[in-house]
């Protein structure tokens, strides 16, 4: 069965600290990983990784794949109050589009 | 439309009724998808259309949900015969329908059931 987990599932931090959140796969025929933001109810779109190794970079936001140990991680240096969110990876679910989504972690950034 | 649009943003109900949420997705976007979000959870796939294939409906978590597309345009979502467990916000959203591609979400709808 496909699955997508993130780690943790909450995480609070005091604005300036760098985070690392986790997002391990199980997904049949893989072809890519996305990150979403969810602040209030529409996530908003962040990154889509299909190569291992390749950094993608926003700002103060990156996030990376490892194909071999199937996983991604999104990092967000110098924390700001705004980052509070929830984060949320998905991948396309075995050979079609349809996007299965982790359960996300839950980001809480105080001043 | 420039974005996802979703009508209507709030819904309040009474158990047993019928309700209908209307997704109208980005222009010339091919996929559609629905998904249902209860609160401090993530969130759970309802349906998903491509095109004119036939629709993955395996999140659909009864027989009181089914949904339509036309098309590539509008979508609706009907829940029938509502339960108190049914509330919760349901988003849609869409995309080109190419692979990797990314969804772009709807402001969602807040369902609840009174």
């Amino acid at each position: 069965e496909d699955k997508v987990v993130q780690s943790p599932l909450s995480l609070v931090v005091h604005e300036g600290d760098t985070v690392t959140l986790n997002c391990s796969y199980e997904v049949t025929n893989f072809r890519s990983l996305l990150w979403y933001k969810q602040e209030k109810k529409a996530p908003t779109f962040l990154f889509m990784l299909t190569s291992s190794g390749i950094e993608k970079k926003s700002g103060r936001l990156s996030s990376i794949l490892d194909k071999k140990e199937l996983f991604s991680i999104l990092n967000i240096t110098a924390t700001q109050t705004g980052d509070s969110a929830i984060y949320l990876c998905a991948s396309p679910r075995g050979g079609a589009n349809n996007l299965f989504f982790g359960t996300g972690t839950r980001l809480t950034v105080i001043p | 439309g420039a974005g996802v649009s979703q009508s209507p943003s709030n819904k309040v109900t009474e158990k047993g009724k019928d309700v209908e949420l209307r997704c109208d997705p980005i222009s010339g976007h091919t996929a559609l998808y629905w998904y249902r979000q209860r609160l401090g959870q993530g969130l759970e796939f309802l349906i998903y259309f491509q095109g004119n294939s036939a629709p993955d409906k395996s999140g659909l978590p009864s027989d009181r949900f089914s949904a339509e597309r036309t098309g590539e345009s509008v979508s609706t979502l009907t829940i029938q015969r509502t339960q108190q467990e049914d509330s919760a916000v349901y988003l849609c959203a869409s995309s080109p329908g190419r692979q990797n591609t990314e969804a772009f979400f709807g402001q969602g709808t807040r369902l609840t059931v009174v």
